[in-house]
């Protein structure tokens, strides 16, 4: 089944430590993307990837770092996570280009205390 | 950032009837436009798309329409149906790396 993965779906995590929100594609596209949702401002970008070693910042990109060393993975790092980074994540993936329609991943729900 | 806004936060419809939801744009380079819909618990799924040498897309029950005079930008569904019922983005996107979403319309259908 064609799918995007994300793990874990929920994180409960406190200031400063790190984590890593892992992010999978089985359908061998070479766009990938991550958003933030949240209530009022709805999906953010954050960061992009148009194909491996090849990323780019999004509109919201400060306190992410993302990596894309394999076509198919795509993690979304957050090495000292703060509080006002509490949110819904998205992965998302297509064929070719952003242009392209893009498939979500099921969301990281990300709590920091 | 872009600017992509909805001009209704929440729409209500009886089944059966046909729903519109509207979305603005702000910025005249956007050459392409998607409609997600996404239901409680899930990730947007995609709907339909638009490019901006069109003014008009069919899909299964659901029209997409822009307006690139007045950068606007809507989703009609024809008999709408119970699991209709979602919140619905559209998003626009520019040179074909970012993406910029609106910030939602709830629809909810009334059987």
């Amino acid at each position: 089944e064609a799918q995007v993965t994300q793990n874990p779906r929920y994180l409960i995590t406190v200031t400063g430590k790190k984590l890593t929100v892992t992010c999978s594609q089985n359908m061998n596209h070479e766009y990938m993307s991550w958003y933030r949702q949240d209530p009022g401002l709805g999906l953010r970008q954050i960061y992009y990837s148009m194909n491996v070693e090849v990323t780019d910042k999004g509109d919201v990109p400060e306190g992410y770092k993302v990596s894309r060393k394999e076509k198919r993975n795509f993690p979304l790092i957050l090495e000292s996570p703060s509080p006002n980074q509490t949110s819904l994540y998205f992965c998302a993936s297509s064929l070719a280009r952003a242009g392209d329609e893009q498939y979500f991943g099921p969301g990281t729900r990300l709590t920091v205390t | 950032g872009e600017s992509v806004g909805l001009h209704l936060p929440t729409l209500s419809v009886q089944e059966g009837d046909n729903s519109i939801i509207n979305c603005a744009y702000s910025n005249s380079a956007s050459d392409y436009f998607i409609w997600y819909k996404q239901e409680s618990g899930k990730g947007p799924q995609f709907i339909i798309d638009i490019r901006s040498n069109m003014d008009k897309r069919q899909g299964q029950r659901v029209t997409v329409l822009l307006n690139k005079t007045v950068k606007h930008l809507s989703l009609q569904i024809a008999a709408t149906q119970p699991g209709d019922s979602a919140v619905y983005f559209c998003a626009e996107n520019i040179s074909g790396n970012q993406f910029y979403f609106g910030t939602g319309t709830s629809l909810t259908v009334i059987p």
